[in-house]
């Protein structure tokens, strides 16, 4: 079985500050990971992926997740974060081409 | 980028009424489709997965005649809720993948509210 933990329904950060939304795995095979954004009453746009290619990968809107197999982490990060950014973000987990298991998500909150 | 089309987007309807909902992947043949549901500030709970062609694989604890799901061509699975009820009141979510790769592409939602 495979799950995810999510740490911190709840982030809130500065604009301009660094942004680290924390997402730890659980598989018995190796896994494919995900972090989905979603922002109001719409559904889930793929921010990144990790299919055991490079472990750090590179997403869109400048988001990056590094795989660490050592810690069972994709933890997910921007350099510099900006009010659009405001939004829930689930990372997810799947076992090749089977169903994806989510996590709780975490409400990202920019102060400005 | 693959591009899903989830319609309507919100509907409001009677109890007893059924309402149904359709989910088109627009540039790519998705071979199977999921549906979700998703309560109010909380994450998303898979109901089935369908593939083109055959019976949708229903989670457990959903019920498969209250929640009817039809995947009749590589792009378009529709959900019915039959005689609703506003507890079945919801944000139901599709998302389809390809045959060629594990990455699913989500629609933007239908938000339901049983009267």
């Amino acid at each position: 079985a495979q799950s995810v933990t999510q740490l911190g329904s709840h982030v809130s950060v500065s604009e301009g500050a660094l942004v680290l939304l924390r997402c730890n795995y659980s598989s018995s095979v190796p896994p494919y990971l995900f972090w989905y954004v979603q922002y109001p009453n719409q559904g889930l746009q793929l921010l990144l992926k990790y299919t055991s290619a490079a472990t750090l990968v590179k997403g869109i809107n400048g988001f990056e997740a590094e795989f660490k197999k050592s810690e069972t982490s994709f933890h997910l990060t921007k350099p510099s974060a900006h009010m659009s950014d405001a939004a829930e973000y689930f990372c997810a987990v799947s076992r090749g081409n089977e169903k994806l298991t989510f996590g709780t998500g975490t409400r990202l909150t920019i102060i400005p | 980028g693959a591009v899903v089309s989830q319609h309507p987007s919100w509907v409001i309807c009677k109890s007893g009424t059924s309402v149904k909902i359709e989910c088109r992947s627009l540039d790519f043949q998705a071979t199977t489709m999921f549906w979700y549901r998703q309560f109010p500030k909380q994450s998303l709970m898979l109901m089935a997965t369908s593939n083109e062609g055959s019976k949708a694989t229903y989670e457990q604890g959903v019920e498969k005649d209250k929640f009817l799901i039809n995947h009749a061509s590589l792009t378009l699975s529709t959900l019915t809720v039959t005689s609703a009820h506003p507890e079945d009141s919801s944000f139901y979510i599709c998302s389809a993948r390809s045959g060629l790769g594990n990455i699913q592409y989500f629609g933007a939602g239908t938000r339901l509210s049983v009267l």
